[in-house]
């Protein structure tokens, strides 16, 4: 199976400040990597997928980079809607695996 | 807009069985593959099983392979997940959800359930 190691595994940003995360694959996964928001209580919400594809509907402060085994996901000026814990997920092989997830909050 | 309602979760004892239900709306259901995604505190996202267009490929974690059956019904536009031998260990929020793909082999989860509580419990 691939794993994939998220770090880092909590964080606080000031309203306004770029955030960064990251992914790491097992194996290289040739972009296959999507990006996902969860809020409390709610289903996860797709941001990014192949890597790098922004998601209808979400907001272009959310941008996503990388290849082969590392990947990234870039909040440009965090707000206060974006305080939730955010997932990877790689869709190159089954089993189709997740990150333990990043808790994002506001300092 | 996109709809996936799940239902059929509960309190079961272990070995006992359970069937899941996902109604979907507001999309072509036939079109799209869809999957089984579930979650806990202790071990995050899990995917479960997915099923293709029209139901004749199937996918599972080794966990619940032989246990566990993925199936839909296009003309319903729902999807099902029958849970037999169920372990405590299968406790957890199941989430329906949507399968794309971009680019040919690379899956993601375009669309979920707001989820269903199974719990796995004497």
């Amino acid at each position: 199976d691939i794993q994939m190691t998220q770090s880092p595994a909590s964080l606080s940003a000031s309203l306004g400040e770029t955030v960064t995360i990251q992914c790491q694959a097992s194996e290289d996964i040739y972009s296959g990597l999507a990006w996902y928001q969860q809020k409390p209580g709610k289903s996860p919400q797709l941001l990014i997928y192949g890597a790098s594809s922004l998601q209808d509907g979400v907001p272009s402060r959310f941008s996503g980079s990388g290849s082969g085994t590392q990947y990234s996901l870039k909040i440009s000026s965090m707000q206060t809607e974006d305080e939730g814990v955010y997932f990877c997920q790689q869709g190159l092989k089954y089993p189709l695996t997740f990150g333990s997830g990043t808790k994002l909050e506001i300092k | 807009e996109v709809q996936l309602v799940e239902s059929g979760g509960g309190l079961v004892q272990p070995g006992r069985s359970l069937k899941l239900s996902c109604a979907a709306s507001g999309f072509t259901f036939s079109n799209y593959g869809m999957a089984w995604v579930r979650q806990t505190p202790t071990k995050g996202l899990e995917w479960v099983a997915s099923i293709s267009t029209g139901g004749g490929n199937t996918y599972y974690r080794d966990s619940v392979k032989g246990r566990f059956t993925i199936s839909r019904d296009n003309a319903k536009n729902t999807q099902y997940l029958q849970m037999d031998s169920l372990r405590s260990e299968d406790t957890a929020t199941y989430y329906c959800a949507r399968q794309d793909y971009y680019s040919g082999d690379d899956w993601y989860f375009d669309f979920w359930g707001p989820g269903t509580m199974v719990t796995v419990s004497s």
